[in-house]
């Protein structure tokens, strides 16, 4: 089982609130995202990381922030919560195996974060 | 546009039945093709991974095909368990990039009754 931690597991919380979603992984992995999946749709990545100091968006927009200041923690924030934003949050982490453009890589996901904004 | 379309969308089976999902992708340049188990409000969790050279896989009583010229892949499970209900996502990388994008299916809902 992967070594990557999601806090809270679940979350309700009032607009305008603002709120962090913790995600910390112990394998040393350099490659950390961030994934918003509703009901019955597929992932979207919102956020990733090459490393430390590194982060870029996604393909789908979002109004959360992420930060990168240590390896193992990729936390999200949201400044001003809102009905929105109500969704499952995944993080994820990964390692790198192969070289050259046929490289493959193993992705590994924590449990996930529900979040609810009312 | 990349895409991964997966089929049926949702399955019933009976324990001890075996069963076979479909993903169809457009994703090009291909890098690998997975399948992810995931459980209800749970994360995925990887199965199988193929590259454009592997035609099949197996991982205990999870076997996946691919043909890659086609574009298609399979994901067979024999002898259902209870446990094996879960929603199955086939996601597709490319390598058009140093991230290696995931474009990623909505999946299929599979619920197996004792």
């Amino acid at each position: 089982e992967a070594d990557i931690y999601q806090t809270p597991r679940y979350l309700v919380i009032g607009t305008g609130k603002k709120i962090t979603l913790e995600c910390s992984q112990t394998m040393g992995h350099d490659k950390m995202y961030w994934y918003q999946q509703d009901p019955g749709m597929e992932l979207h990545l919102i956020h990733y990381s090459y490393g430390v100091n590194s982060t870029e968006k996604g393909d789908l927009s979002s109004e959360s922030t992420v930060s990168r200041i240590r390896t193992e923690h990729f936390p999200l924030t949201l400044e001003s919560a809102r009905p929105s934003h109500t969704s499952q949050y995944l993080c994820a982490s990964s390692d790198s195996q192969g070289q050259g453009e046929f490289s493959s890589y193993e992705q590994y996901f924590g449990p996930g974060t529900r979040l609810t904004v009312t | 546009k990349n895409q991964v379309e997966q089929s049926p969308q949702s399955l019933i089976i009976l324990e001890g039945k075996n069963c076979t999902l479909q993903c169809n992708y457009t994703v090009s340049p291909f890098s690998n093709l997975r399948w992810y188990k995931q459980d209800t409000g749970r994360g995925p969790v990887s199965l199988t991974i193929m590259t454009f050279s592997e035609n099949t896989k197996s991982n205990g009583r999870y076997t996946a095909t691919l043909d890659a010229d086609t574009k298609q892949s399979s994901l067979h499970i024999t002898a259902s368990q209870l446990s094996d209900s879960a929603s199955y996502i086939c996601v597709v990388s490319d390598r058009g990039s140093t991230l290696g994008r995931l474009y990623f299916g909505r999946g299929t809902q599979l619920t197996v009754w004792p």
